[in-house]
């Protein structure tokens, strides 16, 4: 089967740090991908990770540990533009799915 | 360049009554997605197609959704006799090919069936 698991909501304060958990369960993995996306509009993509790691890119990193089936997304100096929805995802090729969405976290920063 | 259009960007339908969405994904990508996202819910993965090979439909959640891809560009995802369940936002989404990591969403289409 295919689990994918994300907190539901989180809030953190303009300027800190939040991290952003996923777990997931998969018969294969070929990929972790982590999208934005603001109240009523498309996903964007933000990351993807294969291997083990952290991967930065600007203000946003994304870790992958691939033996305990967690990925966090790091974002730092928290701007309000920042409040959307995170959503995790995983490539599974020994499924029938290209891409295995989480319900995502949404994300508020406040002043 | 432009990106994935989608086409109505609201549809309000009767029930029993059929739609039709409209997907153009961006030029010379090869793969296209169907999702649907309901209130609250992650991405559910509806269809895709590769190239001009037979579309993978294991996602389709009944026969009364279906879909094609004309020319290997313009997708068209068609629901018959719709319920109110149907009621969701319809994401499409393409990339380079299947192989490739980075999907790029449309704007989305909102289905409401009253």
């Amino acid at each position: 089967g295919q689990n994918i698991d994300q907190p539901t909501e989180m809030t953190a304060t303009e300027g800190a740090i939040v991290q952003i958990n996923c777990t997931y369960q998969t018969s294969g993995f070929n990929g972790l991908f982590w999208y934005q996306q603001h109240a009523g509009e498309a996903p964007t993509f933000l990351s993807y990770n294969v291997l083990d790691g952290l991967e930065e890119k600007g203000r946003f990193s994304s870790f992958l540990s691939r033996s305990k089936g967690y990925s966090y997304l790091l974002l730092k100096e928290l701007q309000m533009k920042d409040s959307a929805s995170y959503l995790c995802a995983v490539r599974d090729p020994s499924g029938n799915t290209p891409l295995v969405f989480g319900k995502g976290t949404r994300l508020s920063v406040i002043a | 360049g432009a990106g994935v259009s989608q086409s109505p960007s609201n549809k309000v339908t009767e029930k029993g009554k059929d739609v039709e969405l409209r997907c153009d994904p961006i030029s010379g990508h090869t793969a296209l997605y169907w999702y649907r996202q309901s209130l609250g819910q992650g991405l559910e993965f509806l269809i895709y197609f590769q190239g001009n090979s037979a579309p993978d439909k294991s996602g389709l959640p009944s026969d009364r959704f279906s879909a094609e891809r004309t020319g290997g560009s313009v997708s068209t995802l068609t629901i018959q006799r719709t319920q109110q369940e149907d009621s969701a936002v319809y994401l499409c989404a393409s990339s380079l090919d299947q192989g490739t990591y980075e999907q790029y969403f449309g704007p989305g289409t909102r289905l409401t069936v009253t």
